[in-house]
């Protein structure tokens, strides 16, 4: 099984709202990232978490708050968004974070295409 | 920072026909991956490589890891409709048994197949 599943496929909010995206991995992954991808762009790192901690925050905004509730979880919360926010979020997940061997092959989940009003 | 030059930008052929794409770096890198994406999905990872001079196939698909670990290509060959979407090359920099390896993308490459 190398599925990473990701909630919700879709989501519109305005800029006052508050919302949250889920990821889901039953792989055994120890590393889990968030990417942002805005349209015919390659992924932007965001966050990665290693062994629930997060180990790298690419300089984003406050507005966007990773949490880590477990090995399996990632959830990434959303506060006063803007509408150059609006992208594709893209959740990852692999072996480890380890240079070499299986740490970089990362796997991704569908994505949650936000829009923000 | 480091860069991935991935060529070409885009493809338009002939269903059955071969392609060939790759990317290149000043950089070393210990992986590298393939990726394809369709329109509103996520990547789907198609081939890793790990080894300098690696040759790796997957089904149609042949990539290989360059011996001077700067850079990659993917083959597809005989070509189908469902081919079509964005394949995005990504090398892991960090020096080998380091803690830390990000992911660094290619701009992609947009494949069009015309049956």
């Amino acid at each position: 099984d190398t599925e990473v599943t990701q909630t919700p496929k879709h989501l519109v909010m305005g800029m006052t709202n508050k919302k949250s995206l889920k990821c889901e991995q039953h792989m055994g992954h120890r590393a889990m990232y968030w990417y942002k991808q805005k349209a015919k762009k390659p992924p932007e790192l965001m966050f990665v978490y290693s062994y629930e901690k997060l180990s790298i925050n690419e300089s984003v905004p406050s507005r966007f708050s990773p949490e880590c509730p477990n090995s399996s979880l990632l959830n990434l919360h959303l506060h006063a968004l803007q509408p150059e926010d609006s992208a594709l979020y893209l959740c990852a997940s692999s072996r480890s974070t380890w240079v070499g061997g299986f740490g970089g092959k990362q796997f991704f989940g569908p994505g949650t295409r936000l829009t923000v009003l | 920072g480091q860069q991935l030059n991935q060529s070409p930008q885009s493809m338009f052929i002939q269903e059955g026909e071969d392609v060939s794409m790759n990317c290149t770096s000043s950089s070393i890198f210990n992986t590298w991956l393939w990726y394809k994406q369709d329109p509103g999905e996520g990547p789907v990872l198609l081939i890793a490589l790990y080894k300098a001079g690696e040759l790796t196939s997957n089904g149609r698909l042949t990539a290989q890891f360059g011996i001077t670990r700067k850079d990659s290509f993917l083959n597809i060959s005989a070509s189908i409709p469902s081919d079509v979407g964005i394949y995005f090359c990504a090398g892991q920099l960090g020096n080998y048994g380091g803690s830390q390896g990000n992911l660094i993308f290619g701009k992609g490459t947009k494949l069009s197949v015309k049956p």
